[in-house]
């Protein structure tokens, strides 16, 4: 167990729909990342939050949004969903603005149809 | 684009024998290379990692081979077991990328009894 909690584990949602992933970090951790897993791109970075800031995005679509609330917990909101993004998402926190020791939640794997 | 190339996709090894799964990169910035390992259901999990200031680096079973001419590196499992099932995922990342992590698209490697 990482320590870190994502919350659900499944989701299934229709096309069109918005959905709430929910992550919190291990405890003591500031930073929170969010990744993407799916089949054909792999595992790719979308935003990292530091202490309640964005710090960095990656290749995060505009319908998906983030935000990291002062007990430090984070949500990935998704929204007008559409086939493609379907994937496994992760959560990852670390101590620091650094995410080379970063520590992965069990992800949680949405379905769209 | 894939800034991480790994290969194979996927290897079978007997028990006892060595895997071994290579990554390149092009990103001459990159300055800190993890590999993270991956059961089904599970996040990923830093298994080892090292910096371009040293050619090799070992963990028990696990050992890192670097080549920063080449911009090559590769991960050597010696003695697999069954219990090394599992996806592996090269990553690279550097300070002026704030760290976020590159991966190379997984290797599945099953180790037969």
């Amino acid at each position: 167990d990482s320590g870190v909690t994502q919350t659900p584990k499944h989701l299934i949602t229709a096309t069109g729909q918005r959905v709430t992933l929910r992550c919190s970090p291990r405890s003591g951790d500031l930073s929170v990342y969010w990744y993407q897993q799916s089949l054909d791109q792999g595992l790719q970075f979308l935003i990292h939050y530091y202490n309640g800031e964005e710090r960095a995005k990656g290749n995060i679509l505009e319908r998906f949004s983030a935000q990291q609330f002062p007990d430090l917990h984070s949500e990935l909101n998704l929204s007008s969903l559409e086939l493609g993004d379907s994937a496994l998402y992760f959560c990852a926190s670390s101590v620091g603005a650094v995410d080379t020791e970063a520590f992965f939640g069990q992800g949680t794997r949405l379905t769209v149809v | 684009q894939q800034q991480v190339k790994q290969s194979p996709q996927s290897l079978i090894v007997q028990k006892g024998g060595i895997s071994i799964i290579n990554c390149a990169y092009e990103n001459t910035a990159f300055d800190y290379f993890p590999w993270y390992q991956q059961f089904p259901g599970k996040g990923p999990a830093l298994l080892i990692a090292i910096r371009p200031d040293v050619s090799e680096k070992k963990e028990g079973r696990f050992t890192i081979s670097f080549n920063k001419s080449a911009k090559q590196f590769s991960l050597h499992i010696m003695d697999s077991q069954p219990g090394d099932s599992a996806t592996y995922f090269c990553a690279a990342t550097s300070g002026s990328n704030d760290y976020k992590l590159s991966f190379g698209a997984g290797t599945t490697v099953t180790v037969r009894a």
